[in-house]
């Protein structure tokens, strides 16, 4: 069965780093365009970050832009966000889709 | 990227069916089929329903059928069950190489 799955979320100090991580099986990553998402508590959800296949093409909300890095690699079937100057704000779970598939989350928390 | 646009809330009684708009523009939603719908109940994980306009997420009754007309996409779930209470949100991929999610709509089932 195709699935993805994050992982890397915790608890981070304001002004903090974190990486998340997102595996692909049971389908072909390298087909895919590769995104994050998330959803503050109460809220709904927000696209932040795009990468296509052969990383040619990256994109980010404006929220999360030059604060956050995402990366993949193929050989891995793997997505990561690189999480940067943490802020209150980003409290969130974090997703990974694909127009075909979405992740079950990952919560990053971000307090003092 | 504005959001795309559904209505805060609708409701219907167990049996009956309900639809869900979605409307975007022709910078999403109107220009591509990568189109999809979300169910999350309280407290739990955003779960994947409809994925390009129409086509079901594995395991997904197909009480829930997805559509598009122009700048709009729809979500329709027939025979309405107590379990179908809970927000629904749709994305469209955009002309930018970006997503857009809509603001969520809250399903009520009287």
């Amino acid at each position: 069965e195709a699935q993805l799955v994050e992982s890397g979320g915790d608890l981070v100090q304001p002004g903090g780093s974190l990486r998340l991580s997102c595996v692909g099986s049971g389908f072909t990553f390298t087909a895919y365009s590769m995104n994050w998402a998330r959803q503050a508590p109460g809220k709904g959800l927000e696209w932040i970050s795009y990468i296509t296949s052969d990383t040619s093409t990256i994109n980010y909300a404006d929220s999360v832009k030059g604060r956050f890095t995402i990366s993949r690699d193929n050989a891995k079937n793997s997505l990561y966000l690189q999480m940067s100057s943490l802020r209150a704000e980003d409290t969130a779970v974090y997703y990974c889709f694909t127009s075909r598939y979405w992740g079950q989350g990952t919560l990053v928390s971000v307090s003092s | 990227q504005s959001a795309l646009t559904q209505p805060a809330s609708v409701s219907g009684s167990p049996g009956q069916s309900i639809t869900i708009s979605c409307t975007g523009t022709s910078s999403d939603v109107g220009n591509f089929n990568h189109v999809s719908w979300y169910q999350q109940h309280p407290g739990k994980a955003a779960k994947l329903l409809i994925y390009d306009v129409s086509k079901w997420s594995s395991g997904v009754s197909n009480r829930f059928s997805g559509s598009k007309s122009g700048n709009t996409a729809s979500l329709t779930i027939s025979g309405l069950q107590a379990e179908d209470e809970a927000h629904y949100y749709c994305s469209s991929y955009t002309t930018s190489s970006t997503w857009v999610f809509g603001g969520g709509t809250k399903l009520t089932v009287l």
